[in-house]
């Protein structure tokens, strides 16, 4: 398996521009997770998916963070317009409910955000 | 409040030194239980978990961790660390429906 994939690995931009991260998660996964780790916060979870309906968003900082999954295999979490506070490591996660592995949640590589 | 605590922001063991990193929840029911390794510039890497059972579990890399109800713990331990074991150390829980909380993780350095 491939694992959890994010794009783009790395993302300089400038305040106020529109950046949009993506993440595929594990296939035969129905649970996805956006998180955001800053060395101040930690790791945050920002918003979750179950069955490609956001379930809890109330980590979501403000209007500006946008999350969606069209599909099983497809997310992405768009900030706009960027701020400089925005810089951070996001992560993106899967699981599968059910079976013994339910409840684990397997990260992909991140993407490095910095905001000037 | 709920929480996960590692009480340990940072520690430095010696090559070949046995190694435990320490973790504890507050919550009222037993969580699921997980141990998660960052190395630099990487993404969260599983090292093992507990739901039930035996309450010693065995992971990847030579990692054993420890649930403890009476102490509310679940401690992890190596007995010989390596260099290549150097990176940040994150325990986390989940409650229900997906909730997974963290720590605030251990940096391990080893020294050669």
């Amino acid at each position: 398996d491939a694992g959890v994939i994010q794009s783009p690995r790395h993302e300089v931009t400038e305040m106020g521009q529109e950046v949009t991260l993506r993440c595929k998660p594990i296939s035969g996964h129905n649970s996805l997770f956006w998180y955001r780790q800053t060395m101040m916060r930690g790791l945050e979870l920002l918003i979750y998916f179950n069955n490609n309906v956001p379930i809890d968003d109330s980590g979501m900082p403000e209007d500006r963070f946008s999350a969606k999954m069209p599909n099983a295999s497809f997310s992405t979490l768009k900030i706009q317009p960027s701020e400089p506070r925005d810089s951070a490591v996001y992560f993106c996660a899967s699981s599968r409910a059910g079976g013994p592995d339910q409840e684990t949640q397997y990260f992909g590589p991140g993407t490095r955000l910095l905001v000037l | 409040a709920q929480s996960v605590t590692q009480p340990d922001i940072h520690i430095t063991v010696s090559e070949g030194a046995s190694l435990e990193l320490r973790c504890n929840y507050s919550y009222g029911a037993t969580p699921y239980l997980f141990w998660y390794v960052q190395s630099p510039g990487q993404g969260l890497q599983l090292l093992l978990k507990y739901f039930s059972g035996d309450t010693l579990v065995q992971g990847i890399k030579g990692f054993e961790a420890e649930f403890k109800r009476s102490q509310s713990s679940f401690n992890l331990r190596k007995p010989s660390v390596h260099w290549s074991d150097a990176a940040e150390y994150f325990c986390a829980v989940v409650l229900n429906n997906n909730d997974m909380r963290f720590g605030a993780g251990t940096r391990l350095t080893v020294k050669p």
